[in-house]
């Protein structure tokens, strides 16, 4: 059974940094592109970034681009996040979300909360 | 970038059709064959509903089905029970990056 747990979130204050990590099981990590989507709240969802299997290819939604980094370790099973700049509208719960080859996300985290306050 | 295009609210009765529409442009829904659709429950993950128009992974219901014309993609939900009630998303490739509708708040009456 496929699962995938984000940790990371919490509390920061504008231009601050934050890390978030996705923990993955139950599946072939290393065969499957990877992304986050977020959603502010009691807003629709967000795509924000993707990586590719082998990490060679990497994008990007433009609101986010060159303030976060998305990375992952296939060894370990795991994904993560690393969000700098941060700014009060990148406050969200944050998904986790496997990414199929025709751009659907299969697979989905429980969300974790970042929220960006001073 | 900009947000696909869906209808804030539909309703129905059980029992009942309803289709959800989504609309985009030649970039995205009307330039691929590569959309797909979400239920969300409040507090949840979204979940895979429909996927490249019209498939349904494993376990979805066959009362979901999935279509699509020149540059609006619709999802239809015949036979609505209760649990259908939900937010749908509706969610397109665009060339190099991956857009969703605004969201559709779907009531059982």
């Amino acid at each position: 059974q496929v699962h995938l747990v984000e940790s990371g979130g919490g509390l920061v204050k504008p231009g601050g940094s934050l890390r978030l990590s996705c923990s993955a099981s139950g599946f072939t990590f290393s065969d499957y592109y990877m992304s986050w989507v977020r959603q502010a709240p009691g807003k629709g969802l967000e795509w924000v970034s993707f990586i590719s299997s082998s990490s060679s290819y990497t994008n990007y939604a433009d609101s986010v681009r060159g303030r976060f980094t998305i990375s992952r370790d296939n060894a370990e099973n795991s994904l993560s996040l690393q969000m700098d700049s941060l700014k009060a509208e990148d406050t969200a719960v944050y998904y986790c979300a496997s990414y199929g080859p025709t751009s659907y996300f299969d697979y989905w985290g429980q969300g974790i909360l970042v929220t960006v306050s001073s | 970038q900009s947000a696909l295009t869906q209808p804030r609210s539909v309703s129905g009765s059980p029992g009942q059709s309803i289709t959800i529409s989504c609309t985009g442009n030649s970039s995205d829904v009307g330039g691929y064959n590569y959309v797909s659709w979400y239920q969300q429950r409040p507090g949840k993950a979204p979940k895979l509903m429909i996927f490249d128009v019209i498939k349904r992974p494993s376990g979805v219901p066959d009362r979901f089905s999935g279509s699509k014309s020149g540059n609006t993609a619709s999802l239809t939900i015949s036979g609505l029970q209760a649990d259908d009630e939900s937010d749908y998303y509706c969610c397109s490739y665009a060339g190099s990056y991956t857009v969703f509708g605004g969201g559709t708040q779907l009531t059982v009456l």
